[in-house]
């Protein structure tokens, strides 16, 4: 069974990076699909930042892609996000996400983790 | 605001049927079959129930059943259970963005 879990840290200091990690079990990342992240700011719907294909392929919320990287460690089947020059507008819940482009669906999604961005 | 309208709220007794809408343009859920429906249990995994307007994955309750009419897609959730109480949020593919647009969700409320 797929699973994603997400981690890094909780708070994150204004003009500062976030930086969370997605780990993948029950499935290699390089054996197809793409991969990805949504966020819920609180009271607000879901936003994608993004999403990759391990060879390189990359797909962005045009509103957030000068401050994305993502990034894949397929040794550890696991893959990050990084968000630069974080505001309050940041804070949200973050979802790492298994994407299907041809069909615009995300079929595997991790529980999410909280991150505030915060002096 | 979101891309996609749903309601912000629906509510049924147990055994009923409610149907949950969502309501784009011909950019989207109009003008392709690329509509999705995911159940969110706070603090867990959102979960996909319903994929390409109607397709259920492997797993999935028939209980849910999904259905397009011109720019609104529609989730129907019939002999409704206590689990089934959750945010529902809806998901099209839409003109030149592959990553697709979301509703806003649905809080649904089992009496």
């Amino acid at each position: 069974q797929v699973q994603l879990r997400e981690s890094g840290p909780g708070l994150v200091k204004p003009s500062e990076t976030l930086s969370l990690s997605c780990s993948v079990s029950g499935y290699s990342i390089t054996s197809g699909y793409y991969w990805g992240w949504i966020r819920q700011p609180p009271g607000k719907g879901l936003e994608w930042i993004g999403s990759f294909y391990h060879s390189g392929n990359t797909y962005y919320n045009p509103s957030l892609k000068s401050r994305v990287t993502m990034s894949v460690d397929t040794s550890k089947n696991h893959f990050s996000l990084k968000l630069t020059s974080v505001t309050a507008a940041d804070t949200a819940l973050y979802y790492c996400v298994r994407f299907v482009p041809e069909e615009t669906v995300c079929d595997y999604w991790g529980q999410g983790t909280l991150v505030t961005v915060s002096s | 605001q979101s891309a996609l309208t749903q309601p912000a709220s629906v509510s049924g007794s147990p055994g009923q049927s409610i149907t949950i809408s969502c309501t784009g343009t011909s950019s989207d859920v109009g003008g392709y079959n690329f509509v999705s429906w995911y159940q969110h249990h706070p603090g867990k995994a959102p979960k996909l129930m319903i994929y390409d307007v109607s397709a259920r994955p492997s797993g999935v309750s028939n209980r849910f059943s999904g259905s397009k009419s011109g720019n609104t897609a529609s989730l129907t959730i019939s002999g409704l259970q206590a689990e089934d109480e959750a945010d529902y949020y809806c998901s099209s593919y839409t003109t030149g963005n592959i990553l697709g647009v979301f509703g806003g969700g649905t809080r649904l409320t089992v009496l």
